[in-house]
């Protein structure tokens, strides 16, 4: 059964780039999607992207300016990055899986709490 | 982008109560729509995909059906298990985007 793991630093500057790591276990990170979306406290869910495990990129068109998503399928990890981040971006960041033939969101990781602050 | 029209945002209901959360697409996203449910602290669960198709292992009081660009997830008799917050999200084309979210709360 496929897990999903998000890791990085719970607490960023501001104006700082925000990093994150999804590694992947119990199954390939090959022919899928990986996807990041988010939750500020108390809010809805927020897409952020999609990388194919080729490297084929699509962003939040209001994020976009911002991130960076990368794939490193030797280490079945992906990776976020955005960068100048304000009070705004503090959020539950969650990594999750699409499929080609099965393109909802499954399985999520648990989420990790990102803050920003100085 | 297409716009996902959740409602209610918040409903309150008891236990055996039969539950119809609407979520209606901007535009046509033909049936491809997912529900997921949340409690609190926890990762989204997916319920339903292809609108009405049930994910393995989802009790079958769950069910979800689409009338055009309208979709709704009804939960016929609301056990305890079930008060949480429910989303949908369409992945007919990028950008993915998901509805406001639906509370339901113990009444």
């Amino acid at each position: 059964q496929v897990h999903l793991q998000e890791s990085g630093p719970g607490l960023v500057k501001p104006s700082e780039t925000l990093s994150l790591t999804c590694t992947v276990s119990g199954g390939s990170i090959r022919r899928y999607y990986w996807s990041w979306i988010r939750q500020p406290p108390g809010k809805g869910l927020e897409w952020i992207g999609s990388i194919y495990y080729s490297g084929t990129t699509n962003y939040s068109p209001s994020l976009k300016s911002r991130v960076t998503l990368s794939v490193d399928a030797s280490k079945d990890q992906f990776s976020l990055r955005l960068r100048s981040v304000t009070a705004a971006d503090t959020a539950v960041y969650y990594c999750a899986r699409t499929g080609l033939t099965t393109p909802w969101l499954d399985p999520w990781g648990q989420g990790t709490l990102v803050t920003v602050s100085s | 982008d297409i716009q996902m029209t959740q409602s209610p945002s918040t409903l309150s209901s008891s236990v055996g109560d039969r539950v119809t959360i609407t979520c209606r697409a901007s535009q046509s996203i033909s049936s491809w729509l997912a529900w997921y449910q949340q409690k609190p602290g926890k990762a989204p669960k997916l319920l339903i995909y292809t609108a009405s198709t049930l994910e393995s292992g989802v009790p079958s009081r769950f069910s979800g059906s689409r009338s055009g660009t309208e979709f709704t997830l009804t939960i016929s008799s609301l056990q305890p298990d079930d008060f949480a917050t429910y989303y949908c999200q369409q992945y007919n084309s990028f950008p993915l985007t998901f509805g406001g979210g639906t509370k339901v709360e113990i009444k």
